[in-house]
């Protein structure tokens, strides 16, 4: 298993709170991606990033911030969470040196009360 | 606007019998398909894939076939096993990007 560990693997937060999932890796590689998965919507880029300080937006990032200082680490930020930001949050990382596969972490369920 | 499209949200199938899971894109840059199973409390893992140069992928029980002019793919699991009970989720990606955009899952359920 590629070496991926999200933490917390479980949160309760109450709305307006800001709020860090953490994803670190083992693994060198380049590209770290945060999904969301709901049900109906499948899973979601919300951000992504492509080196140390590099980070792009994508699919669904509004009320989000995402931090990369390390190439092992990839921080999103919920800045005030919201009911609508409840959801499972998996962290993926790949090399893409050629064409490759996405591997992801376990998942963090976050509940926003 | 959903680029990558699978209709069917659940499919349920014999053990045995041949399951066909279905993913419809419409950005027709994408050059690469990937296909993940998901079980519940466990992150996707991936299954097999297929570049936008071939027309189909095999590996083991399961194929992946690519219609680039009909811009569909679809997961072929030949026998079916009551293990592959999952949701399966299809995902694209386009050179030179960095994201991989996937579709919103089908259920499948094998039946023993």
């Amino acid at each position: 298993d590629a070496g991926i560990t999200q933490s917390p693997r479980h949160k309760v937060t109450e709305t307006g709170t800001p709020v860090t999932l953490r994803c670190h890796q083992t693994e060198n590689h380049r590209y770290m991606y945060w999904y969301r998965q709901d049900p109906g919507h499948g899973l979601r880029l919300i951000h992504y990033s492509y080196g140390v300080k590099d980070t792009d937006k994508g699919e669904v990032s509004d009320g989000y911030s995402v931090s990369r200082s390390k190439t092992e680490d990839f921080l999103l930020t919920l800045e005030s969470a919201t009911s609508s930001q409840t959801s499972v949050y998996f962290c993926a990382i790949s090399d893409r040196v050629l064409d490759t596969e996405a591997f992801f972490g376990q998942g963090t369920r976050l509940t926003v009360v | 606007d959903q680029q990558v499209k699978q209709n069917s949200p659940s499919l349920s199938v014999q053990e045995g019998r041949i399951s066909i899971l279905n993913c419809d894109y419409t950005n027709s840059m994408f050059d690469y398909f990937l296909w993940y199973k998901k079980y519940p409390a466990e992150g996707p893992t991936f299954l097999i894939s297929i570049s936008s140069i071939k027309d189909k992928n095999e590996d083991g029980r399961f194929t992946v076939f690519l219609n680039k002019s009909a811009k569909h793919l679809s997961l072929h699991i030949v026998p079916s096993q009551p293990g592959d009970s999952a949701v399966y989720f299809c995902a694209a990606s386009e050179s030179g990007t960095y994201k991989y955009i996937f579709g919103t899952g089908t259920r499948l359920k094998v039946l023993a």
